[in-house]
């Protein structure tokens, strides 16, 4: 089945500690990236990578970091998580760039105390 | 920056009715447009893909697309309680979508 697998699907944890979302997709995607939901503001780009080792900043990047060392795997990577951080993630992917329809997982819902 | 419009609702219709949700966008030179529905706690779903002038229908649903007055539009026939969701317009961006904040439809029985 085509899917794009987030991990985990919820996170409570505490300001300042390290986490990392993982994300997956088994379609042989060139295009994935990583969004966040909040009430009112809707969905709003983090990170982009079109490929391997090509990665990007979208509309609201500070406090994240991604890589992209394979294809199938595009990690989002808290250093120092606030609460101001709190919100659903959503990684997506497509075959071949961000102005195509785009796959979600079934995203993260993370709470920073 | 690409903005997309929609009214949060939420939309209440009867079941068996049609719902038309709509979307006007600022940008004259998007090219393309889709709608996702979002359950609640859930993740977006492509339901419909537009890319030129006209309708384009796919069972219940039928995408509109107006580029000359910049608004896209969503009609549901035959509603179902299960087509309650929020429904999220898109364009494209710069290597992304750019979404409207969505419409929340509600189907009564």
């Amino acid at each position: 089945e085509a899917q794009v697998t987030q991990n985990p699907r919820y996170l409570i944890t505490v300001t300042g500690k390290k986490l990392t979302v993982t994300c997956s997709q088994n379609m042989n995607h060139e295009y994935m990236s990583w969004y966040r939901q909040d009430p009112g503001l809707g969905l709003r780009q983090i990170y982009y990578s079109m490929n391997v080792e090509v990665t990007d900043k979208g509309d609201v990047p500070e406090g994240y970091k991604v890589s992209r060392k394979e294809k199938r795997n595009f990690p989002l990577i808290l250093e120092s998580p606030s609460p101001n951080q709190t919100s659903l993630y959503f990684c997506a992917s497509s075959p071949q760039s961000g102005n195509q329809p785009q796959h979600f997982g079934d995203g993260t819902r993370l709470s920073i105390l | 920056q690409k903005e997309v419009e929609q009214n949060s609702g939420p939309l209440s219709v009867p079941e068996g009715a049609i719902a038309s949700l709509n979307c006007t966008y600022s940008d004259r030179v998007s090219q393309s447009f889709f709608w996702y529905r979002q359950y609640s706690g859930k993740s977006p779903e492509l339901i419909m893909s537009i890319y030129s002038n006209g309708d384009k229908e796919d069972g219940r649903f039928t995408a509109q697309l107006n580029k000359a007055s910049q608004y896209v539009s969503l009609l549901i026939r035959d509603s179902q309680p299960s087509d309650s969701a929020t429904y999220l317009c898109a364009t494209v961006g710069f290597q992304k979508l750019v979404f409207g904040t969505g419409t929340r439809l509600l189907v009564s029985p």
